[in-house]
């Protein structure tokens, strides 16, 4: 069993449209949580992060976290074009361990 | 804004050659990391580094991988005989606190094996 399945897709939506992206984990002690857009051959840029269960929001993105389940999901408001990209989950179990990243999810914004 | 830089952008070399690949992390940082991408894959974790030691690694990071902060500012990945498989783009990240688990990658660097 993969440690952080994420559906690589391509994901196809409208512009405008709400986006929904997730992966699940199966190692429990994971307690950081995060979110990267990858664009082609470049590094990740972070753009959410989360400890342990909940919400998070920044503008048109919001975070969510259930350890429960093992879930994680990122949603984006009013999609763009320009969000068109590679969305990776990662996660830790803090201190100076290494994230360990699903496979990404290519994301294509239509205009 | 702070960044991570990585030199050099693109490196080639022959098979059993030493490369080094350089990052200078953001100043204020105190957790250092190499992660790796083979194309097409999921981004890889090699190495953590603090402290001017090494904290943790996976299985990828065997004996011809080293790490090496040389100055204040510098952290290197040493790769020291290259095999074909170890082509890919390579990631430098860093980290401020001990509380948070925020880290932030450099450009990289993408290595070609020949």
């Amino acid at each position: 069993q993969k440690e952080v399945e994420q559906d690589p897709g391509p994901l196809s939506v409208p512009e405008g449209a709400i986006v929904s992206l997730n992966c699940t984990y199966s190692n429990s002690a994971f307690q950081y949580f995060m979110w990267y857009r990858q664009y082609s051959r470049k590094g990740p840029e972070l753009l959410m992060y989360t400890y342990s269960s909940g919400n998070k929001e920044d503008g048109r993105f919001t975070a969510q976290v259930d350890k429960s389940s093992k879930y994680i999901s990122l949603f984006i408001r009013d999609s763009q074009p320009s969000d068109s990209a590679t969305y990776l989950c990662a996660m830790s179990r803090g201190g100076a361990d290494g994230l360990t990243f699903g496979k990404g999810t290519h994301l294509i914004i239509q205009p | 804004e702070p960044e991570v830089t990585q030199t050099p952008s693109h490196q080639v070399t022959q098979m059993g050659q030493e490369v080094i690949l350089r990052c200078v992390p953001i100043s204020n940082h105190l957790y250092f990391y190499w992660y790796r991408q083979i194309l097409g894959q999921k981004v890889e974790f090699l190495v953590s580094f603090y402290n001017n030691e090494i904290s943790e690694k996976s299985e990828i990071f065997d004996d011809q991988f080293s790490v090496e902060r040389p100055d204040g500012s510098n952290f290197t990945l040493k790769i020291r005989s290259t095999k074909l498989e170890d082509s890919a783009m390579y990631f430098c990240a860093s980290r401020e606190l001990e509380s948070t688990d925020t880290q932030y990658f450099g450009p990289g660097t993408r290595l070609t094996v020949l």
